[in-house]
Formats: structure tokens, C-alpha cells, sequence
């Protein structure tokens, strides 16, 4: 079954520290791959993508993700943490032309 | 550059009631969705359009019907509103370049509660 697991719920780091979000998917084919943040009372904003190529690839904020076929995983990385990071993070995978698969969603919280 | 807007950004309905959310895109995009969050849950699709007067079911589209008029705007309807729909219900456009797919573009949610 297609699927994107994201096993942390919440997520808490004090201001400065490095940051890895989780994710995991089920699909069978060669996977797109977004992160998105949600800031409270806001949409979804794209922070990075993987479709092919190099399987580190960059984003907005300075945030990070690695893209590891062998681990079904593409983890999201920032190696420093702002007080405005403080937001809910969801995983999603593309698993057909019009079919988004999204995680369940990590909240980060940000200690000052 | 307004991307996607959704109208009307909170509303609180009887049990029974209708009503129409609006979601308008001015990005060209051919591909246009309606989703809702739930805590927990993520984001499940109700129902989707891959072009003007096309539509189809999502995951969840049981009391929700859709239309799609005009390639920019695509209309979400409650036609008896229930408990059960109170969500948050977000719309996305997406568009396809060449077989290479892009990601969404989210509005920024209708907060919707039925009494």
C-alpha cells in the first residue's frame, strides 16, 4: 500500500540546535518527494522537492533533505534552528499524476 | 501574485445547512484540488480536477459535491452539512510540464465547524 509515515508527532528543540525530521514512504515506483510547512492559521508552503538527480537536495529557510532509496526515507535537516521554525512539517509523496500522499504531520517546537 | 485563495476563511453551519466554498487559482494551473485536514489524519482529498468541467473522487468525497466551471476557480458544496465535516478544508493547484510533475500550491484554509 502507498503510504508516508512520519513517526514523530512532536518534535521539541531549543534555538540554535540542529534539526532532523523524519520520513518514511511506501510506493513502489521511483518516488516525488516534497516537504511542506504549515504555519498556524496558514496554507501549506513548499519547502523543497526530490524528483530525480542528486539525492540532496535544498531548500528554502535553509532546510535540507536526503532522499535514501535503500531506507524509503527523505528526512528533513536544518543545522540550525530559528524561533520562527516553530511550525507543523508534513512529507508528502507524489504517487500518480493527481494523487498526493501526505504524512500525518510533525510539530516543532522551538525553546528560546 | 495571489497564487490561491479560498473564500470564505471561517464559517460556522448548522447541521442540515448548505453552503459553497470558493476556491480561485490565477496561476494557469490545470490541476486543482479540495483536501481537508483533520488532527491526526493529515490530509485526505475529497475531490479533484484535471481541467475545466472534469472532476473526480478523492479518498473521501461522501456529502461533497464539486464543480468546475471555469479552469480558475473550482467550488467545493455542502449540500447537508454534518457533524462529521467539521474540518479544516484546504484547496491546491498543481500543474504538469512536459511529464514532470510540480508540487501544490495550497490557499490557506476554510475553518468550517457544524453545530
Amino acid at each position: 500500500a502507498q503510504s508516508v509515515t512520519q513517526p514523530d508527532i512532536h518534535i521539541t528543540v531549543s534555538e540554535g540546535a540542529s534539526l532532523e525530521l523524519r520520513c518514511n514512504y511506501s510506493y513502489g515506483a521511483t518516488p516525488y518527494l516534497f516537504w511542506y510547512v504549515q504555519s498556524p492559521c496558514q496554507g501549506l508552503q513548499l519547502l523543497l522537492k526530490y524528483f530525480s538527480g542528486d539525492t540532496l537536495v535544498q531548500g528554502i529557510k535553509g532546510f535540507e533533505a536526503e532522499f535514501k532509496r535503500s531506507q524509503s526515507s527523505f528526512n528533513l535537516r536544518k543545522p540550525s534552528v530559528h524561533w520562527s521554525d516553530a511550525a507543523e512539517y508534513f512529507c508528502a509523496v507524489q504517487a500518480g499524476t493527481y494523487k498526493y500522499i501526505f504524512g500525518t504531520g510533525t510539530r516543532l517546537k522551538v525553546l528560546a | 501574485n495571489a497564487g490561491v485563495t479560498q473564500t470564505p476563511k471561517f464559517r460556522v453551519l448548522k447541521t442540515g445547512q448548505s453552503m459553497t466554498l470558493l476556491c480561485a487559482q490565477d496561476m494557469n494551473h490545470e490541476y486543482m484540488y479540495w483536501y481537508r485536514q483533520d488532527p491526526g489524519m493529515g490530509l485526505r482529498l475529497i475531490h479533484y480536477s484535471v481541467g475545466e468541467g472534469t472532476t473526480a473522487k478523492g479518498e473521501v468525497p461522501d456529502g461533497y459535491n464539486v464543480s468546475r466551471l471555469k479552469k480558475q476557480n473550482f467550488l467545493l458544496g455542502l449540500e447537508s452539512a454534518a457533524p462529521s465535516q467539521t474540518s479544516v478544508y484546504f484547496c491546491a493547484s498543481s500543474y504538469d510540464r512536459g511529464g514532470s510533475n510540480q508540487p501544490q500550491h495550497f490557499g490557506d484554509g476554510t475553518r468550517l465547524s457544524i453545530l
